[in-house]
């Protein structure tokens, strides 16, 4: 099976503009998560969807903000961009593994500066 | 809110074993995981463990798990250069969904 994907890679924007990020999951995963990394705050978790709808949230402000289409894949929106929005932005698509244990596969990331 | 402590660096000698420690807070952590992950790459999933284990083996390595201490580490045997990376555990709770909270992740470097 084909990995986690995200597009694009490498995105560079100015102070103000607004972003869209894009994650295909694992073939047959229904749930994607977002997460920020950061060197000063690590990895921290963003959102959860599940069947096209918002099932966690992490302690962002409004202008970050994501959406699934009915094919599993997703996207993220970040809004009015600051400095301190360059991140690597991973995407993890989800499993069930044995037990019933969630196994979360992530993919590249997207690396994004803020100028 | 969990918080996970991880130490910041281990430098190792080629051929020797790593351990890798991890402390958490959370003691309704159900499910805990180790990523690895590469320069410039995502996270790369090595192993997980469940709270009602104490160790569990997978080729080179070796998790253990106390439970009543919350510590968690991550023994890899016979370490080799391409181990050198930065490794997370991540703790998550069942009733948190598919919410990984990281530690700030421990590099491993591999000397010759």
């Amino acid at each position: 099976k084909a990995g986690v994907t995200q597009t694009p890679r490498y995105l560079i924007k100015t102070r103000g503009q607004q972003v869209t990020l894009s994650c295909s999951p694992i073939s047959g995963h229904r749930s994607v998560s977002w997460y920020q990394q950061t060197p000063g705050q690590g990895l921290q978790f963003l959102f959860e969807y599940f069947s096209e709808t918002q099932r966690n949230k992490g302690n962002f402000p409004g202008r970050f903000s994501g959406r699934q289409f009915s094919n599993s894949r997703s996207e993220m929106n970040v809004s009015t961009l600051e400095l301190g929005d360059s991140a690597l932005y991973l995407c993890a698509s989800t499993a069930r593994g044995q037990g019933g244990t969630d196994t979360q596969y992530f993919g590249p990331g997207t690396r994004l500066t803020v100028l | 809110g969990e918080d996970v402590e991880q130490s910041l660096f281990l430098s190792v000698r080629e051929g020797d074993s790593s351990v890798i420690n991890c402390t958490y807070t959370d003691s309704s952590s159900t499910y805990l995981y180790w990523y690895k992950q590469e320069p410039g790459a995502g996270l790369q999933l090595l192993t997980y463990i469940f709270s009602n284990m104490d160790m569990k083996q997978d080729q080179r390595l070796t998790v253990l798990l106390n439970k009543k201490d919350k510590h968690l580490s991550l023994r890899i045997a016979d370490t080799q250069t391409g181990d050198s990376a930065i490794y997370f555990c991540a703790p998550r709770r069942k009733a948190a969904g598919n919410k990984l909270t990281f530690g700030g992740g421990t590099r491993v470097l591999v000397k010759p």
